[in-house]
């Protein structure tokens, strides 16, 4: 039960695409398409941005995207804004019903 | 609307225990798996639990297997996280959340801090 691997940090402009990846194996991330990512803003409870690799809840803006290649996950924040600063996390199945999620990445507008 | 309420954390002498709440409202209760996930200070977030809607299977990560226990009263709306021979390791935020669905964790408690320090 090894953590995904994130980028520790991410920055770009407003307005610029940031991508950030999720390394896991083919055991986790490689496995299932079970993948989500999670904000969280400083002091506050993860949100649910992506599941199931791509799909995007109702009230997330859909500058938000997600996808897989193989054992990598990736989430894109398109026209990034100021508000998107904050920790993101991956999170995958991982097989006999438990879950495993990623180092985390705090993305920064410059 | 969907509320989850945790309450029992607070710091506790390595070695021993501490049982965790999480209130549930604004959906059934009986309908849906729900998960533990815990924050060290500064870290990230781990995957601590789940129990299936009926309560019949649980599962656990290596690190709190045999120590944790998790249940849940859905006659009370409530779940359930005991903690025994607690660690220094086990200090963190934890927090319960609601799987929609094959691990999609839709709505997120608060959190309570729970600090195992002598």
């Amino acid at each position: 039960q090894s953590a995904l691997t994130q980028p520790r940090s991410v920055s770009g402009s407003p307005g610029q695409s940031v991508t950030i990846s999720c390394t896991g194996t083919s055991s986790d991330v490689g496995g299932y398409r079970h993948v989500s990512w999670y904000q969280q803003h400083p002091g506050k409870a993860p949100k649910l941005m992506i599941h199931d690799v791509s799909k995007r809840p109702s009230g997330v803006p859909d500058r938000f995207s997600g996808s897989k290649s193989g054992n990598t996950a990736s989430l894109t924040i398109s026209g990034l804004q100021a508000e998107d600063e904050a920790d993101y996390y991956c999170c995958s199945y991982a097989g006999s019903y438990i879950y495993v999620f990623g180092t985390g990445t705090k993305v920064t507008v410059l | 609307q969907v509320q989850l309420v945790e309450s029992g954390g607070g710091v506790v002498q390595p070695g021993r225990s501490l049982r965790l709440s999480c209130a549930a409202s604004g959906f059934t209760f009986s309908s849906y798996g729900i998960h533990w996930v815990r924050q060290a200070p500064g870290k990230g977030l781990e995957w601590v639990a789940v129990i299936w809607y009926d309560g019949n299977n649980k599962f656990y990560a290596d690190s709190v297997k045999g120590r944790f226990t998790i249940s849940r009263d859905n006659s009370k709306n409530t779940l359930y996280l005991q903690m025994d021979s607690l660690r220094a390791e086990d200090t963190a935020v934890y927090y319960c959340t609601k799987d929609e669905d094959w691990g999609v964790f839709d709505y997120w408690g608060q959190g309570t801090l729970v600090t195992v320090s002598s």
